[in-house]
């Protein structure tokens, strides 16, 4: 899950498994998530993104899943590959249709191991 | 496509020093944004631009300027460079045919000694 501190909490998954990163939102107001991938040396990069009216949205071997009652949000992904290993940040927008206040967590990281 | 392009990539400045980090979009998008991000940190917000011709402070504005140039472009300003401005810089944007997701550029690495 997300930290508060400077270490990142470390997801380890053997190559095919399945992996499930989980992040706690802090704002019961928040109405749209996202999940962005960030690989090393690079910027972060959008993978999936789910609105408070929906509980459950699915991409190509992700699937992000939100519980409102207690504020939390995951992201599943399927068969993972060498290639997701990355740092994983979950974002929230706090005052609804205004992108320029998403609020990210600080990161997941996933180590996949061949 | 390009996407979100930034500039430099890399900089080494002494305190006191000042430089601009410059960013274009080539995505026709209407906002924009700069972020810093400090090592086991998330993305904190410094300032963004809803529209062109407006700017707004975010999370961490002290210590920076921005300029919205036009629709394409947005730059940040470091007037006196601190130590404490050492980090990662993220310039982003985001429009209505994205649906509103930001899409980062691939960072500019600043040292502040």
């Amino acid at each position: 899950g997300e930290s508060v501190g400077l270490h990142l909490p470390t997801l380890s998954v053997q190559e095919g498994d399945n992996s499930i990163i989980n992040c706690a939102y802090s704002n019961s107001a928040s109405d749209y998530f996202i999940w962005y991938k960030q690989e090393s040396g690079k910027g972060p990069q959008f993978i999936i993104d789910i609105r408070s009216n929906m509980d459950k949205r699915q991409g190509q071997r992700v699937t992000v899943l939100l519980n409102k009652t207690v504020k939390h949000l995951s992201l599943q992904i399927a068969a993972t590959q060498p290639g997701d290993s990355a740092v994983y940040f979950c974002a929230e927008n706090i005052h609804g249709g205004s992108q320029g206040n998403l609020i990210f967590g600080k990161g997941t990281k996933l180590s996949v191991k061949p | 496509n390009a996407g979100v392009t930034q500039t430099p990539k890399f900089q080494v400045l002494k305190t006191g020093q000042s430089m601009t980090l410059q960013c274009a979009q080539d995505m026709n998008h209407n906002s924009m944004y700069w972020y810093r991000q400090d090592p086991g940190m998330g993305l904190r917000l410094i300032y963004y631009s809803a529209s062109e011709g407006t700017t707004d402070k975010g999370e961490v504005p002290n210590g920076y300027n921005v300029s919205r140039l036009n629709k394409r472009e947005f730059s940040l300003r470091l007037e006196s460079a601190a130590p404490s401005q050492t980090s990662v810089y993220f310039c982003a944007s985001s429009g209505l045919r994205s649906g509103n997701t930001i899409y980062f550029g691939e960072g500019s690495w600043l040292t502040v000694v």
